[in-house]
């Protein structure tokens, strides 16, 4: 167990939909990470926040969004939702800037 | 931009033997991070092993070593006596030093390579 959460394990649904998936980093952990796994694109980070603020983008779409709290949790909201949005979802965390990253189970999307 | 490469999509091993992952990487940077990332069938993804590029030494873990080529770009992964709970997919992946390039600690991921251990 990483000590990373994040939340739905699964879930199912249709084009055209908005979903949210939650993350809450290790303990203390202050830069979060997120990352999708899909059997064609491979592992690819999406984005990243540090203390609330957003600070490096990656092969994020633009109807995709991110943000992290104040309680240091982050949320991905997928919107409009297409077939290939269908991936694991990853969210990782790490100390500082510099830290190893650890992974949480991830969230498996399927869109239908 | 760098660059993770994995030209073995499969490999198999008796278990109790020797096995390595080959894993190349493309950079311009001089300071960086190189890890080994394993993904059993859980999906989970775990560290193994974590090198830094300015470190001679090879990194060990247990079982798990690194043979870290700065000059030729390669890192790859020995695993001794092999396990059957050792059978996932493994992730070779790079970081930028943060240093070295401020406002990028992603990590860039190989293909990865999935290890088969055979009873």
């Amino acid at each position: 167990d990483s000590g990373v959460t994040q939340t739905p394990k699964h879930l199912i649904t249709a084009t055209g939909q908005r979903v949210t998936l939650r993350c809450s980093p290790r303990s203390g952990d202050l830069s979060v990470y997120w990352y999708q796994q899909s059997l064609d694109q491979g592992l690819q980070f999406l984005i990243q926040y540090y203390n609330g603020e957003e600070r490096a983008k990656g092969n994020i779409l633009e109807r995709f969004s991110a943000q992290q709290f104040p309680d240091l949790h982050s949320e991905l909201n997928l919107s409009s939702l297409e077939l290939g949005d269908s991936a694991l979802y990853f969210c990782a965390s790490s100390l500082r800037l510099a830290d190893t990253q650890y992974f949480g189970p991830g969230t498996r999307l399927t869109v239908l | 931009a760098q660059t993770v490469t994995q030209s073995q999509p499969e490999m198999s091993v008796q278990e109790a033997e020797t096995v390595t992952l080959s894993c190349t990487y493309d950079t311009s940077e001089s300071d960086y991070y190189l890890f080994w990332y394993k993904q059993p069938p859980s999906r989970q993804m775990i560290l193994v092993i974590r090198q830094e590029a300015y470190k001679q030494q090879n990194a060990t873990e247990n079982r798990f070593s690194v043979n870290f080529q700065k000059a030729a770009k390669s890192f790859s992964l020995k695993i001794s006596d092999s396990q059957l709970g050792d059978a996932a997919m493994y992730f070779c992946a790079y970081r930028s030093h943060l240093l070295a390039n401020f406002g990028n600690e992603k990590l860039t991921f190989g293909t990865g390579t999935r290890l088969t251990i055979i009873p």
